[in-house]
């Protein structure tokens, strides 16, 4: 699987869009861009996925690079429930075992 | 509906002793896999169960570890001897299979164990 590249620590105010980006250039064309994060104490919890369209769910909002090489993760309306560390991850299908690889991501703090 | 749960939700034991995790998926979710997190570090796959069988167990750092699942449904970690270096959070998630083409199905985490090793 293709390496990512995330900022170590980004804040954010609450209210405001949150933008978190990922480096991801070696991402291969059956590779799917996948983000999780991780709120303290707890266990990760799958965000958005996209392959090469931007995505759009209840959370959040992927535009992926028209090269793929990067992405950019935006949470509309950050609130203080969204400080966590954000793991971008490229993934290619495996049918069957799907296991997941984490770097240390990006600690988003949002400011109130 | 209820989500993945693990426990003991904390463990504290002594070097040497044995402990079991134990991890109760989401219902009808065929594949669980168990990770590993260090204090301030990413994700560490330890193995993949499909069903009850367990096809990819690369991740498990030495035989001390060991995993098994019985029913489709419960599974449990056990670490023998532990060592110190064992101290982390174990996680564990599930996850429906998928077999056509299509992207991958979604993990479901648990909450984790965690585990410190004096």
């Amino acid at each position: 699987d293709a390496k990512t590249t995330q900022p170590t620590s980004m804040d954010c105010a609450e209210g405001r869009a949150a933008n978190l980006p990922c480096n991801h250039s070696t991402i291969s064309g059956n590779e799917y861009v996948y983000w999780y994060r991780q709120i303290h104490s707890q266990g990760p919890q799958y965000i958005i996925h996209g392959l090469k369209n931007n995505e759009t769910n209840e959370m959040a909002s992927l535009i992926i690079t028209e090269d793929r090489k990067s992405s950019t993760l935006i949470l509309p309306h950050a609130t203080l429930r969204d400080t966590a560390v954000y793991y971008c991850i490229v993934r290619t299908p495996n049918f069957g075992n799907e296991k997941l690889t984490f770097g240390t991501g990006t600690r988003l703090t949002i400011i109130p | 509906g209820a989500g993945v749960s693990q426990s003991p939700s904390n463990k504290v034991t002594e070097k040497g002793k044995d402990v079991e995790l134990r991890c109760d998926p989401i219902s009808g979710h065929t594949a669980l896999y168990w990770y590993r997190q260090r204090l301030g570090q990413g994700l560490e796959f330890l193995i993949y169960f499909q069903g009850n069988s367990a096809p990819d167990k690369s991740g498990l750092p030495s035989d001390r570890f060991s995993a098994e699942r019985t029913g489709e449904s419960v599974s449990t970690l056990t670490i023998q001897r532990t060592q110190q270096e064992d101290s982390a959070v174990y996680l564990c998630a599930s996850s429906l299979e998928r077999r056509l083409a299509g992207p991958q199905e979604t993990q479901y985490f648990g909450p984790g164990t965690r585990l410190l090793v004096l």
